[in-house]
């Protein structure tokens, strides 16, 4: 079975300063998709950004960027130029290709808090 | 507006209640999911269903019930079986294809006293 783990609780940054968030995951697969969801205060699941694991170019949103190693299993998320508006938590979510069974499996989150 | 919209977003109800709750999308999504999250971890699937009148059940489906009897609607009912039903609840869709991005509701805050 597909595991995800973050191994970082929570995590802190100063306004306009970058912060990296880590992901590991496991899985037998060779072909993928990884996905950053953000939930704000509000708990809606907000999509921040989205990985094929067959691409190697790492996925970039704005000031959010991806770094996938795709050999060691890992899909850090890389916030540039913090706002107070980033602040929340952070999951990461892995999902097989395979139609039929759509499913995202997610890690437990990382809680992201912003220091003006 | 395009989207996923839940309700209630909150209710309260009495332990040995069956309670539903609703989920309609016109976003013209085949595929529909419930997801449950409880505080501080992430979410766990209880049910999707990739067509009308088709449903799979998820990693913790036990206690719970849906149907889909129209593409755009995927209610859950949580039954008293639910041992611990206090939890909040989120419903989501994608087109269904491999790949494609599953986007989320607001969610539901389910309280059983």
């Amino acid at each position: 079975a597909q595991t995800v783990t973050q191994s970082q609780p929570e995590m802190s940054v100063q306004e306009a300063e970058t912060v990296t968030l880590s992901c590991t995951y496991d899985t037998s697969e060779s072909d993928y998709y990884l996905f950053w969801y953000k939930q704000p205060p509000s708990r809606q699941m907000i999509l921040v950004i989205r990985q094929e694991a067959y691409k190697q170019q790492n996925a970039t949103e704005n000031r959010f960027s991806v770094n996938f190693q795709k050999a060691a299993k890992s899909f850090s998320l890389k916030i540039s130029d913090s706002q107070l508006g980033d602040a929340a938590m952070y999951f990461c979510a892995y999902k097989k290709p395979n139609f039929g069974n759509e499913k995202l499996t997610f890690g437990t989150g990382t809680r992201l808090t912003i220091i003006p | 507006d395009g989207g996923i919209t839940q309700s209630p977003k909150y209710l309260f109800r009495k332990e040995g209640q069956n309670v539903t709750l609703s989920c309609e999308q016109n976003l013209n999504h085949d595929a529909m999911y419930w997801y449950r999250q409880d505080p501080g971890q992430g979410l766990r699937l209880i049910y999707y269903s990739q067509i009308v009148n088709d449903f799979q059940k998820g990693d913790i489906a036990e206690g719970y019930s849906v149907s889909r009897e129209k593409k755009e609607s995927f209610p859950l009912t949580v039954t008293s079986a639910q041992k611990n039903p206090t939890a909040f609840y989120l419903c989501a869709s994608s087109l269904g294809l491999s790949g494609n991005t599953i986007y989320f509701g607001e969610g539901s805050w389910l309280t059983v006293v």
